[in-house]
């Protein structure tokens, strides 16, 4: 079944440090790959996306992710963290679900804790 | 440019009553998309929806569920007869064209609580 897995419910890192969120998914053919961030009470905002070419892709507020084909995986980093980027991150893949549609199936998400 | 607009933000309902969430896509999306979140859990996609046709309702509920998308106005998810289980936060999200070449993007959500 295709399928987004997320591997960390909750991370804690300290201010300054760096951070990588994990994110695999299960698909057959190439995959339009997203990383979305919701604050709570809030909505999601798209932080990078991944259609073709260049593997690594760089994103807003100082975001990037790599698509690596070989280990399905398209994890999350961020050299140095700042105490805003509390938050939880979703992993999203575009899958076609048929009759011309594609549809955004997400992970569980990755809570995101930064200690000052 | 407004982004995607949702209202009502919070909505409480008592079990048994009708509650109605709309959706202002981005101008020039014609692609709609609504997800639900529950508690500690991720999205789970509901439907997806151009203007007055349904396209991909595998995720919606069979009973008590409808969504519409008119050629004017917003998008309408509809919930009949609210049970307890419905409370979670619905989410509209909209794009241009297919998400194979472009990205969605998501309103504030509507939070609904069944009392």
């Amino acid at each position: 079944a295709q399928s987004v897995t997320q591997p960390d419910i909750h991370i804690t890192v300290s201010e300054g440090a760096s951070l990588e969120l994990r994110c695999n998914y299960s698909y057959g053919a190439t995959p339009y790959l997203f990383w979305y961030v919701q604050s709570p009470g809030q909505g999601l905002q798209l932080l990078l996306k991944y259609f073709s070419g260049d593997t690594l892709v760089q994103g807003i507020k100082g975001f990037e992710a790599e698509f690596k084909r070989s280990q399905s995986s398209f994890n999350l980093r961020k050299p140095s963290v700042h105490w805003s980027d509390a938050a939880e991150y979703f992993c999203a893949v575009a899958l076609y679900s048929g009759a011309g549609s594609y549809q955004l199936t997400f992970g569980k998400g990755t809570k995101l804790s930064v200690i000052p | 440019n407004a982004g995607v607009m949702q209202n009502p933000r919070h909505l409480v309902r008592r079990r048994g009553q009708e509650a109605r969430l709309r959706c202002s896509p981005m101008k020039g999306h014609s692609h709609v998309y609504w997800y639900r979140q529950l508690p500690e859990e991720g999205l789970k996609f509901m439907v997806y929806l151009q203007k007055e046709n349904i396209i991909d309702e595998s995720g919606m509920p069979k009973e008590r569920f409808s969504a519409e998308f008119p050629k004017e106005g917003p998008s309408i998810l509809r919930i009949q007869q609210v049970v307890r289980g419905d409370s979670a936060a619905y989410f509209c999200a909209s794009s241009p064209r297919l998400l194979s070449g472009t990205e969605a993007f998501f309103g504030q959500g509507t939070r609904l609580t069944v009392v």
